[in-house]
């Protein structure tokens, strides 16, 4: 079946470190990969995305690159800020489904500490 | 951004009422919307599809008779959560897709903030 695993929360970091959430997914054919982020007390936000293999995703100083042969789609950034806390989904949706059905990863949280 | 708001935010109920959930898209019509579940530190579980003018999609294992889901117009879908038990205590978000389709043809997804329901 199609599947999404995040590493395990929460991640606490400092002011300036290096951001790396992994995620890796199960799914048939070539999904479409996403991150979300869910800030306190608010819906969650498309982050980036990338639809097919070796696609890098953008946003807001976070990358993350569709890799194909690792099945994975790790979520980076350079210098994390305090502002950057908040819950992050790893996501996928099948090409196949004639909807936006998407299936989540169990969501990591960040906690930056000035 | 596009903006989508869940109402309400908490709700607390006695077991054995029903709990209605609206969710509405504020700035664009939405021909498909999604209702979720979401456990204490677990991942969000999609419970069905909920589509304008017909009937929602459940995903297998989600009682439709249970949770009824009514998509009466292009920018409200409601979850009631009928008879509701402890049981059924959980987080719930809705999200209404921009665009027709699968996202990978650059439709977006828009999320409610969520509500909290609490049966004792």
């Amino acid at each position: 079946g199609n599947s999404v695993t995040q590493m395990e929360g929460p991640v606490t970091l400092s002011e300036e470190a290096f951001l790396t959430i992994n995620c890796t997914y199960t799914a048939t054919g070539y999904p479409s990969l996403f991150w979300y982020v869910q800030y306190p007390g608010e819906g969650l936000q498309l982050l980036l995305k990338a639809t097919k293999a070796d696609d890098k995703g953008s946003n807001k100083g976070f990358e993350a690159t569709y890799r194909k042969e690792t099945t994975s789609f790790h979520l980076e950034k350079g210098s994390v800020q305090v502002s950057d806390s908040a819950v992050y989904f790893c996501a996928l949706s099948r090409r196949s489904s004639n909807t936006g059905k998407l299936i989540f990863g169990q969501g990591t949280t960040l906690q930056v500490k000035p | 951004g596009a903006v989508v708001s869940q109402h309400p935010s908490w709700v607390i109920c006695k077991s054995g009422t029903s709990v209605k959930i609206e969710c509405r898209s504020l700035d664009f019509q939405a021909t498909t919307m999604f209702w979720y579940r979401q456990f204490p530190k677990q991942s969000l579980m999609l419970m069905a599809t909920s589509n304008e003018g017909s009937k929602a999609t459940y995903e297998q294992g989600v009682e439709k008779d249970k949770f009824l889901i009514n998509h009466a117009s292009l920018t409200l879908s409601t979850l009631t959560v009928t008879s509701a038990h402890p049981e059924d205590s959980s987080f719930y978000i809705c999200s209404a897709q921009r665009g027709v389709g699968t996202l990978h043809l650059g439709n977006i997804q828009y999320f409610g903030a969520g509500t909290r329901l609490s049966v004792l």
